[in-house]
C-alpha cells in the first residue's frame, strides 16, 4: 500500500510568488493534516480536514495560506504571496476515521519550500 | 535533508551504548504522547506511544517513560545503532472532534558514533 505522498519534494520561489503544494493521503483515510517546520524549529500544526471539510484551521498563520481538499481525496496548500518567513518543510499526514482513542497519523516526506 | 543541527539540541552516543532523549511538555490536559523519528529527507515516523494513565511502556529496544508530575517524557534506546541517527520528536496528542491534533516538541538530533 502506498504511503502519504507529497509534491513537489522541493520548491524554490521568489518572494511575492505563488506556490501550491499537493498531498495525496493514504487511500481511505478521511483525516488529513498539514504541518510545517520552519527554521529548524518544532513541527507546528496548520490544519485538519475530515474528508472535504476543514475541522480545525487554528494553526494557519495568516490569510496568505489557503488549503483545499475538494472531493475529500488529495489536498492542496497554496501560499500567495509567499514571504521569506514561509520557508520551511511542509508535512502532510493522514489517519483513518474511527473511534479509536488515537488514530495514528502517517506522515509524508514533506515539501521543502525556500522563498528567496 | 533538513539543516537542523544549528538549532537543535544534539546527543552524541557511541554505537552500542544506551541513549536517553528527554522532552518537556506544557499541557497538563494532554492524554496521549508519541515519540517520532525523523530521518533526513523523510517525514516523521511513529516509534512508540504512551497514554497518560501509564508511566512506562516498552517496545523493541525502546522504552518511553512519562512523569506527569513534572510533565516530562523520555525515550530510551538500548544498544544504539548507526541506523538510529535521526531527529527525535515528542508529541502531545490533543483530541479535537473527529481527529487528533499533535503538538510537537523542538526535537533532539541523535548522532551515533562508530
Amino acid at each position: 500500500e502506498a504511503g502519504v505522498t507529497q509534491f513537489p519534494s522541493h520548491s524554490v520561489i521568489e518572494k511575492g510568488q505563488t506556490v501550491t503544494l499537493r498531498c495525496d493521503p493514504i487511500s481511505g483515510h478521511d483525516n488529513l493534516y498539514w504541518y510545517r517546520r520552519v527554521m529548524g524549529k518544532e513541527i507546528k500544526f496548520l490544519l485538519h480536514f475530515v474528508k472535504e471539510s476543514k475541522q480545525d484551521e487554528s494553526g494557519m498563520p495568516n490569510n496568505r495560506f489557503l488549503a483545499e481538499r475538494t472531493g475529500g481525496t488529495y489536498s492542496t496548500l497554496k501560499v500567495q504571496p509567499a514571504e521569506l518567513e514561509d520557508s520551511g518543510v511542509y508535512f502532510c499526514a493522514s489517519s483513518q476515521e474511527g473511534t479509536k482513542f488515537y488514530n495514528e497519523q502517517f506522515f509524508g516526506p514533506g515539501t521543502r519550500l525556500t522563498v528567496l | 535533508g533538513e539543516s537542523v543541527g544549528l538549532h537543535l539540541p544534539t546527543l552524541s552516543v557511541q554505537e552500542g551504548d544506551n541513549s536517553i532523549i528527554n522532552c518537556a511538555y506544557s499541557n497538563s490536559a494532554s492524554d496521549y504522547f508519541i515519540w517520532y523519528k525523523q530521518e533526513s529527507g523523510k517525514g516523521p515516523q511513529f516509534i512508540i506511544d504512551i497514554r497518560s494513565n501509564m508511566d512506562k511502556r516498552q517496545g523493541q529496544r525502546v522504552t518511553v517513560l512519562l512523569n506527569k508530575t513534572v510533565k516530562h517524557l523520555s525515550l530510551q534506546i538500548a544498544a544504539t545503532q548507526p541506523g538510529d541517527s535521526a531527529v527525535y520528536f515528542c508529541a502531545e496528542n490533543i483530541l479535537t472532534g473527529g481527529g487528533n491534533k499533535l503538538t510537537f516538541g523542538t526535537g533532539t538530533q541523535l548522532k551515533v558514533e562508530l
